[in-house]
């Protein structure tokens, strides 16, 4: 059963510095989100993205973030200058066009220090 | 403002003592509510959608359905491997594709 991926599984780095996070989603999908869970906290909508550009973004995703999809199959989110409180869970997802549900992927779980 | 309560917080049952999990909604016209299922330290899983008042899904021992403003998941005769975090999800009109609200969700704990 197709499913969407995630690379790395967990990232450390150091307040400040700017990380990189992967996702590869469904293959025949084409709207793509990121989302994120602080620990113990609800899961909070970030970003969607359709056709190359954002669709709609949360009030999370400031200036230190962007997305980008660099070829055919990966999906990234990338935190420029990253602070203490950027360290959560982060989620991609994926979509069909014609379809609402959302599967997620396993997450990567980034910690700022 | 759209939001999503979710309740009990946790509930621990026996192996095969039914119960419901509760999710309560408000949102500006829903176009889907949301079920998932979310193991520890990975994502969420995908259970069922619900549209519209009335309307309910099966899958195994988990029953969801829908009201106006709250939709129930009815487990019956859960088992160990039914322990999970449920999470409750609204998608409404007028946003984009995908702008998911989730409840911070019921974690589930069933005893042998």
């Amino acid at each position: 059963e197709p499913e969407v991926t995630q690379t790395p599984s967990h990232q450390v780095t150091q307040m400040g510095q700017e990380v990189i996070l992967r996702c590869v989603p469904i293959s025949n999908h084409l709207y793509f989100y990121w989302y994120r869970q602080i620990l113990g906290q609800k899961v909070e909508f970030l970003v969607s993205f359709y056709n190359n550009e954002i669709s709609e973004k949360s009030e999370i995703f400031d200036d230190q973030f962007s997305v980008e999809r660099p070829d055919g199959s990966n999906f990234t989110l990338k935190i420029r200058s990253t602070k203490l409180e950027d360290s959560a869970m982060y989620f991609c997802a994926s979509s069909e066009l014609t379809r609402v549900e959302q599967f997620f992927g396993p997450g990567t779980r980034l910690t700022v220090l | 403002e759209d939001q999503v309560t979710q309740s009990p917080e946790a509930l621990r049952l026996q192996e095969g003592e039914s119960s419901s999990l509760n999710c309560s909604y408000t949102v500006s016209g829903l176009r889907g509510l949301f079920w998932y299922r979310q193991d520890p330290g990975k994502g969420p899983e995908f259970l069922f959608t619900l549209y519209s008042a009335g309307e309910e899904k099966e899958k195994e021992r988990l029953k969801a359905t829908l009201t106006k403003k709250e939709s129930f998941l009815h487990i019956t005769a859960p088992k160990p491997e039914d322990s999970a975090t449920y999470l409750c999800a609204v998608l409404r009109y007028g946003g984009s594709q995908g702008n998911l609200i989730f409840g911070k969700g019921t974690k589930l704990s069933v005893k042998p």
